[in-house]
């Protein structure tokens, strides 16, 4: 079984509906990342959390809002989605230990109509 | 201000031949600089990292990655080529703004990489 998921792996939804995205990892990760990817943009940091009470906005939160509910569970809500949140998603843990790398999920195809 | 560029979006190579993906940064004080793939409808996943020491280093599949202190780069090597390298491939550096222990990484804009046959 993969390390890092990610529920549903595609998904069409309109315009002004929330929508939640989730994630799950087994590695006993403390630290879990949430990105989104554009193309030409590369991956962009969206929210990280560090453990389920340490939760850190990244560089493009506007929108967004997340949810730590254990450890091992890291889910990202769209509260009012719209068209140029359309991307893919990817869900990300990492140890809290040097050097930090990351482990990824499969992403999440969003498509905002 | 920390940056990284791969400069370009797409590197053809035919099989066989040798592969370099380009990766310039910019960053205060000691680069931590680390690779990554991504397959077609997959995640990505960790290639290989630079922390210190040896200037090469070696990683999975066959890569290989030169970091040059001088010309602040982290090339992508691969001395021969295969079709199933195709794919997207990412160059990211430890984002230390703020603090240097969050392990949050900035990632390049992706390297297309396409190997024919």
């Amino acid at each position: 079984d993969a390390d890092v998921t990610q529920t549903p792996r595609n998904r069409i939804t309109k315009t002004g509906k929330r929508i939640m995205l989730e994630c799950s990892q087994t590695k006993g990760h403390d630290r879990m990342y949430w990105y989104r990817q554009d193309p030409g943009l590369g991956l962009r940091l969206i929210y990280y959390s560090f453990d389920v009470k340490d939760i850190n906005k990244g560089e493009i939160s506007d929108g967004y809002s997340v949810s730590r509910q254990a450890q091992a569970k890291f889910s990202l809500s769209l509260e009012s989605a719209i068209p140029n949140q359309t991307a893919l998603y990817f869900c990300a843990t990492s140890a809290a230990r040097f050097p930090y790398e990351q482990y990824f999920g499969p992403g999440t195809r969003l498509t905002v109509t | 201000a920390q940056s990284v560029a791969q400069p370009e979006d797409q590197v053809n190579v035919a099989e066989g031949n040798p592969l370099t993906v380009k990766c310039t940064y910019s960053v205060s004080g000691n680069p931590y600089l680390f690779w990554y793939v991504q397959y077609p409808n997959r995640g990505l996943q960790f290639l290989l990292k630079y922390i210190t020491g040896d200037n090469l280093v070696k990683g999975s599949y066959g890569f290989e990655a030169e970091f040059n202190k001088s010309q602040t780069s982290f090339h992508l090597k691969k001395p021969s080529a295969l079709v199933s390298d195709s794919a997207l491939y990412f160059c990211a550096v430890r984002d230390i703004r703020g603090s240097s222990n969050t392990g949050k990484l900035i990632f390049g804009q992706g390297t297309t990489l396409q190997v024919k046959p």
